[in-house]
């Protein structure tokens, strides 16, 4: 069954607005990660929170992690059209050598 | 530099035709893993090679297969396309020995489309 679920599906800003996307798991986790996909190409990775960190940085992005409500939420600053794209969390239940479980995805339109 | 890459990026086959994609990377990673994507859909991992060894998913269909003949490539073999099976293919790359992150590394896709 599906491990990650977003919300919102959808997501339509203006560029120097705020992004937010959240994530909510149903099981325990030993990370969880966020990549971004760009129309019709692969998956690049974002950032990754292990279940002991609370919150993480990288550039615009700040990641949070609540292990209790099993849920996350990316955070993108000062949106630009070039972060038109789809989000997705997903789940790694141990450390090393795990799969990812993905969410549905988040996808952002950001207007110029 | 060091990458993930697949062929073809795009492919077109026959309902019932046999096709194969491919993925090689140039990482050295040892674990590559196959997914497929359907339209606005989150990726659904197929099967994966630890190294050598084969992990097949649960509901991955009979009519998917992989070759992995070394480390830096690796086939998804379609025995025989269905409408069903268009979808597009993402091929990705982890090396869970080499650091402390899970992080997977992927290729930018083939789009199948079964006519």
């Amino acid at each position: 069954s599906q491990q990650g679920e977003e919300d919102p599906q959808a997501l339509s800003i203006q560029e120097g607005e705020n992004a937010t996307m959240n994530c909510s798991y149903k099981t325990s986790i030993n990370n969880l990660q966020w990549y971004r996909q760009n129309s019709g190409r692969g998956l690049v990775h974002l950032i990754l929170i292990r279940s002991n960190e609370r919150e993480k940085h990288s550039g615009r992005l700040r990641v949070t992690l609540d292990t209790s409500k099993k849920s996350s939420s990316l955070l993108i600053t000062a949106s630009r059209a070039a972060d038109t794209a789809s989000y997705f969390c997903a789940t790694a239940a141990t450390s090393g050598y795990s799969t990812l479980t993905f969410g549905k995805g988040t996808m952002l339109l950001v207007s110029p | 530099d060091a990458m993930v890459i697949q062929n073809p990026r795009y492919q077109v086959t026959q309902f019932g035709k046999p096709v194969t994609l491919s993925c090689s990377q140039t990482l050295n990673h040892n674990v590559m893993y196959w997914y497929q994507q359907k339209s606005s859909q989150a990726p659904k991992l197929l099967f994966h090679y630890y190294d050598k060894d084969f992990n097949n998913e649960a509901d991955t269909p009979d009519n998917f297969q992989s070759r992995r003949p070394n480390t830096s490539f690796c086939f998804l073999d379609i025995r025989s396309p269905g409408l069903g099976d268009a979808a597009m293919y993402l091929c990705a790359t982890s090396s869970p020995m080499r650091g402390p992150t899970d992080t997977q590394y992927f290729g930018p896709g083939t789009r199948l489309t079964v006519l």
